[in-house]
Order: structure tokens, then sequence, then C-alpha cells
């Protein structure tokens, strides 16, 4: 079974730290994702990177930053919290671009991130 | 730009079937739908997939007119752990697609005794 990770499940920062969120996948999935989730609103694309190295704007990144330096993992990164970024972050792998496997994603079990 | 339409929440009783209809009436050629379920403090995990007229697998049924204009999931003989949200996706990420695939709000199905 594909495997998603997620550093924390819980984090609690305070307003303008720097926060990093890490996600590592064990399937070698060309494709990964942060979004965020928050009552109300559903699922929103925050980036999504198709190879290391490569990231895409999502729906909404202003605020965040991504890194993929390694296949495997994909950081999420808030260069100074605010408590509008408390929510639910989920992170998710899927296999190579093309056609419809960049659709079967695979998620992680989140963090709940509260900035303070 | 593509958008999906569901229902915000459904309500069902043990072993009936429920159809939760998704609208996405600018679907591109490429475009595969695609639906997710989620539960309480869990990530969205993938359910099925299609790009036209029927699809089954040990968990649901899918259903595409010809028109692709919409889809419908299925779900058989539904039980109280069928209690989740429902997501309708579509679109590519990739290669290059013409918009960004969104999640949106889903629909709350809530499975009664």
């Amino acid at each position: 079974d594909v495997k998603v990770t997620q550093s924390s499940r819980y984090l609690v920062k305070r307003t303008g730290e720097k926060v990093f969120l890490e996600c590592v996948q064990d399937m070698d999935h060309e494709n990964m994702f942060w979004y965020r989730q928050d009552p109300g609103l559903g699922l929103r694309l925050i980036y999504f990177s198709y190879d290391v190295k490569m990231k895409e704007k999502g729906d909404i990144p202003e605020g965040y930053s991504v890194s993929r330096e390694k296949k495997e993992r994909f950081s999420l990164i808030l260069e100074s919290a605010s408590t509008n970024q408390t929510s639910m972050y989920l992170c998710a792998s899927s296999p190579a671009p093309g056609d419809n496997e960049d659709l079967k994603q695979f998620f992680g079990p989140g963090t709940r991130l509260t900035v303070l | 730009l593509a958008k999906t339409t569901q229902p915000i929440s459904m309500d069902s009783y043990e072993g009936q079937e429920v159809n939760i209809t998704c609208s996405h009436n600018n679907i591109a050629t490429n475009d595969y739908i695609t639906w997710y379920q989620q539960f309480p403090s869990q990530g969205p995990r993938f359910i099925i997939q299609g790009y036209k007229t029927k699809v089954t697998n040990e968990v649901a049924s899918l259903f595409i007119p010809a028109d692709r204009k919409s889809s419908t999931l299925s779900l058989p003989r539904v039980s109280l752990s069928d209690t989740a949200v429902y997501y309708c996706l579509v679109g590519l990420f990739f290669p290059g697609g013409s918009y960004i695939p969104t999640f949106g709000r889903g629909t709350s199905l809530i499975v009664h005794p």
C-alpha cells in the first residue's frame, strides 16, 4: 500500500514564526500536492509538484512556498505564519503525470496547524 | 473554467442505494472524472474514476452519460460506515491542463440506522 506520512499530526505555532510541514511518500510517485482544508470550504490546492525541483501554484499559494529536493519529500513552508493560516494541511501523492493517473491521489493523515 | 456542482448534503438509511450526482458542464475532452471519500479526521480516499459510460468496482459504480456533463456515483446498499463526505474531481493536473481540478466542498452523506 502507498504510504504518505506527514511530520506532525498537530502543531501549534506563534504569529510570525517560520513553519515547515514535511511530507514523505514511499511509492516513488512523481506528483505531490499540498492542500488545506477548512470547514465549509472543502479542500483547496496550495501547490503541487510533478518532479524534483519543479513546482506549480495551485488555487491559494499566497503566504506559502514549497520545496522538493528529493522525489519522496515535499515540504510546505509558511515564511511568516499568520492566524488565518490555522487549518488542516493535507499532503498527497499520485503516479506519473499524464492521462488519468495524476488524479488518483493518495493522502496523508493531515497536520492540524494552529497559529496563535 | 471548469467547475463541479454537487449537493451539499444527503441523507439515507442502511441498506438503501445512494446516488450522488455531480454536474460539470464545462468538462474538457481529455478530462477524467474521479470520486473520493473522506471520513472525519482523515485524508480523502480514491474511490472510482471514469471517462465515459459506466465503471464499476468493489466499492461503487460510476455512471457517465454520453455528453459527460454530469456523473453519478452509486453506492449500493449503504451502511453506517459509508457516512462520509464525497468529492467529485474533474480535470487533469498534467500535462499543462487548461484548469486545475478542484475538490470543492463535496457532498456530506449521512446514513441513518
